[in-house]
């Protein structure tokens, strides 16, 4: 079964400052997620990859957001520089074509509080 | 972008049946239904999908009327493990995944 490891769990920066996560799928899998999730909201997509190009970074804002995978596997988001808003759980997550169904398999997360 | 409308929150009971409705006027076509479940620090998890009809595995019955307007999550004699948020959403499930909105999601509360 597909897997998603996440680092780190939690990071608790300064505003202005710089941040970056990682995302390491436990098997290969073509399609490749970031979402920002806000406190008491649902996910939000900030960027789709297929092996190592960008399907949809539509919402992701660039001039503070940089996200990038590695040969079609590991991927990182960055933030700099940080703002307050942008306190929230990041999640990866892959999606397994295998079952026909087209589920997202999550990790657990990175928590960032920005002060 | 097909978006969804769910009540933010729901309470009921342990051993209860817990039926949480979704709304979709704008499904397409090819649009599947995908119910996903969400604990408190952990990302969310794939439970349901359908088309049409009605749909069952081993943790919950997904309710398609005809017109796909809305469809309702049924989760049979609830415990409190499935405190958790629930999220509808609506889209092509493998081409065009990008396009789904998680929104806000119902929160349930089971309470013993």
């Amino acid at each position: 079964e597909a897997g998603v490891a996440q680092s780190p769990r939690y990071k608790i920066i300064e505003k202005r400052q710089s941040v970056a996560f990682w995302c390491n799928p436990i098997s290969g899998h073509a399609t490749l997620y970031w979402y920002q999730q806000i406190l008491g909201q649902g996910p939000k997509l900030l960027i789709q990859f297929q092996n190592n190009g960008v399907v949809d970074d539509s919402q992701l804002p660039k001039d503070r957001f940089s996200a990038e995978r590695l040969k079609g596997v590991d991927s990182t988001l960055k933030i700099q520089p940080a703002k307050l808003e942008d306190s929230a759980v990041y999640l990866c997550a892959i999606r397994d074509r295998g079952r026909g169904t087209g589920e997202l398999f999550f990790g657990e997360g990175s928590r960032l509080t920005v002060l | 972008l097909a978006k969804t409308t769910q009540p933010i929150s729901m309470d009921s009971y342990e051993g209860q049946e817990v039926n949480i409705t979704c709304s979709h006027n704008n499904i397409a076509t090819n649009d599947y239904i995908t119910w996903y479940q969400q604990f408190p620090s952990q990302g969310p998890r794939f439970i349901i999908q359908g088309y049409k009809t009605k749909v069952t595995n081993e943790v919950a019955s997904l309710f398609i009327p005809a017109d796909r307007k809305s469809s309702t999550l049924s989760l049979p004699r609830v415990s409190l493990s499935d405190t958790a948020v629930y999220y509808c959403l609506v889209g092509d499930p493998i081409y065009n995944f990008n396009k789904f909105y998680f929104g806000s999601g119902t929160k349930l509360n089971v309470k013993p």
